[in-house]
């Protein structure tokens, strides 16, 4: 699988947006580009997922380049909550998800 | 409607000693994974299960690690004669087939620890 580049960590204060950026320059026309998040003593939870347009659900907005080679991903309105680990994967095949190191995000009330 | 449950919690064994570590996924998924979490990392691939057929076992260390899901349903990761190196937390995740790329769901893990 192709890989991501995600900063180490991201702070951000309460109730501000919060813009988690991801770099896959090795992208594959099959990759899609999922988004975790682990919070602590927690298993991953599903964020979103893309191919090639943004995308919007009730949690996040996905942003993703024109030359797919990066994307970025939007908590609108950061909660304390959303502190947590944030992964970037890429995932062609439908089932094995190569973490990586993620991006830890602290929320300072 | 309840999540992918794992058990036990915690598990605590002594080094050379056997362990099985329980998944219940969630009900109706196809799809089920296992994955190994080293502290302060990132989860990692085991192994990757399609009804009862293991169709992916490529991430597994070594052949001390044994997974199995005879009815497509419950699966068990069993760990033989233990050592230090395999503590970790091991997370459980499942989906649903169909559409493609389904999101997968996580249980909590069980958090291992080899003394």
């Amino acid at each position: 699988d192709a890989k991501t580049t995600q900063p180490n960590s991201m702070e951000s204060n309460e109730e501000e947006p919060v813009h988690l950026p991801c770099n896959h320059s090795t992208i594959s026309g099959t990759d899609y580009i999922h988004w975790y998040r682990q919070l602590p003593s927690q298993g991953p939870e599903y964020v979103i997922h893309g191919l090639t347009s943004n995308v919007n659900n009730r949690m996040a907005s996905l942003a993703i380049a024109e030359d797919r080679k990066s994307s970025t991903l939007i908590l609108h309105r950061a909660t304390l909550r959303d502190a947590a680990v944030y992964y970037c994967i890429l995932s062609a095949n439908d089932y094995k998800l190569s973490f990586g190191a993620g991006t830890t995000v602290t929320v300072r009330a | 409607g309840a999540g992918v449950s794992q058990s036990p919690r915690y598990k605590v064994a002594k080094r050379g000693q056997d362990v099985a570590l329980r998944c219940d996924p969630i009900s109706g998924h196809v799809s089920l994974f296992w994955y190994q979490q080293a502290l302060g990392q990132g989860p990692e691939f085991l192994t990757y299960f399609q009804n009862e057929a293991q169709l992916d076992k490529s991430g597994l260390p070594s052949d001390r690690f044994f997974a199995e899901r005879p009815e497509g349903s419950v699966s068990t990761l069993k760990i033989q004669r233990t050592q230090q190196e395999d503590s970790a937390v091991y997370l459980c995740a499942s989906s649903s087939l169909f559409p493609s790329n389904q999101p997968q769901h996580f249980g909590d893990g069980t958090r291992l620890s080899i003394l």
